[in-house]
Parts: structure tokens; sequence; C-alpha cells
């Protein structure tokens, strides 16, 4: 997981809550990731940023939001408007195209 | 918007014997990678295969690209308990891509008994 820190490690949410994930980085990687794992499903891009003050829509947007103030940083919030937030989230940085990716140890977020 | 399936979802085997576990996908591409995940942890990457590239090593792993099939193949020889994970593979996209974005199959969950 070196280089790439996500805080916390397990999050709870009650219904109508809006809960940030943190993601931090020390690769010094301009692009960064949001993904969600659910069982069976692989990993779905949810927003990804190529550089700070940039962010694209993913495959599942709906109901997230992220921001891109620093290279290092890209946190995720997960609003009330997310049917079903309840998965492992995971971040991840890249140098580059044709590049591997590097993964965070992940965020595993329950709606109570 | 998956790219890569792979098979089989699932596989058991004893510890000793080879593992085989095949990706496959719909368009083209310039490299395709192959990550590990242990249960409830990030994905750390094993070895990446560009288009033009047939077959690559590195230590137990051997992994096969085979584009005009639209396949590949990762063999993991004389397994051991502790490469029980799930096996995902990802390719990068040769056009309409975003740079840098990968697109992951399902994955195969392997378990190695002792």
């Amino acid at each position: 997981d070196g280089g790439i820190t996500q805080s916390p490690k397990y999050l709870f949410r009650k219904e109508g809550q809006n809960v940030t994930l943190s993601c931090e980085q020390n690769l010094n990687h301009d692009a960064m990731y949001w993904y969600r794992q659910d069982p069976g499903q692989g990993l779905r891009l949810i927003y990804y940023s190529q550089i700070v003050n940039d962010f694209q829509k993913g495959d599942i947007a709906e109901g997230y939001s992220v921001s891109r103030e620093k290279k290092e940083s890209f946190p995720l919030t997960v609003t009330s408007a997310q049917k079903n937030p309840t998965a492992f989230y995971l971040c991840a940085t890249t140098a580059g195209r044709g590049n591997e990716q590097f993964f965070g140890p992940g965020t595993r977020l329950t709606v109570l | 918007s998956q790219q890569g399936e792979e098979d089989p979802q699932a596989l058991s085997i004893q510890e000793g014997e080879n593992a085989t576990m095949n990706c496959s996908y719909k368009t083209s591409i310039n490299n395709l990678q192959w990550y590990r995940q242990n249960s409830g942890r990030g994905l750390v990457h094993l070895i990446l295969i560009r288009s033009n590239e047939r077959e690559k090593h590195s230590g137990r792993l051997r992994v096969t690209l085979d584009t005009s099939k639209k396949s590949s193949s990762l063999l993991i020889t004389a397994s051991r308990a502790a490469d029980t994970a799930s096996y995902f593979c990802a390719t990068d996209r040769n056009r309409g891509s975003t740079l840098g974005r990968l697109y992951f199959g399902r994955g195969t969950q392997l378990t190695v008994w002792p």
C-alpha cells in the first residue's frame, strides 16, 4: 500500500448523512482515482483526477463528490443521494499512462 | 463499464500445484495488468504486459497475451498457501480512454490449501 493512505479504515454512516473519505499520497503522482468494490463486482470507477483543480466523473459518480485542491489529496464525499453506499472504497494513483496503479488500503463504509 | 472478464471465478488447488487464471477483454489495448488483492486490503500490482509482448515472467508468475484472441493468462507455479487471494486483470484501452484509466474485471478467487 506504500505511499497512499486512506482514512478511516472503517466508517459507519447513518442514513441521510454525508461522509468524507480521505486519500493522501506522497508519490508525487498527478493522476488519482476512486473505486468502489462490491462483492462479485470487481472495481468500478467513481471519479478520477489527472491534475490539481480538475476531476472527471467515472462510471458510477451519482451520489458522490470529490475535490482536488492539492496534488497530494483527493477526498471523496459520499452524499445522502447515494442510495446504496455500503461498500469497500479504494483510492489509487498512477504516474501516468502505461504505468501501474498504486492502491491505498481501502475504507469500508457501512450504512446503519 | 468493466473490460476484463476473469475465468474461472474461483479456483481451489493444493500447495505445489500450478494455478492458471484467464482474462478476456473486448477492445484493443495498450497494455494489460494483473493485480492481487488479499481479503479486505488494497490491490497490489503484479505484472504489466504491453500489447506488443506475448509473454512475460516475474518470479513464479508467467503472463501471456494473445491480442488476436483478446485474452491473457496468469500462471502461478508451485503455489503456496500465501498465494491465496483474489486476482484481477485490468486493461489500458487503446483509444477513447482517459489517460491512465484502467478497466478491471471481476476477479478470480484463488484458494491454495496447505
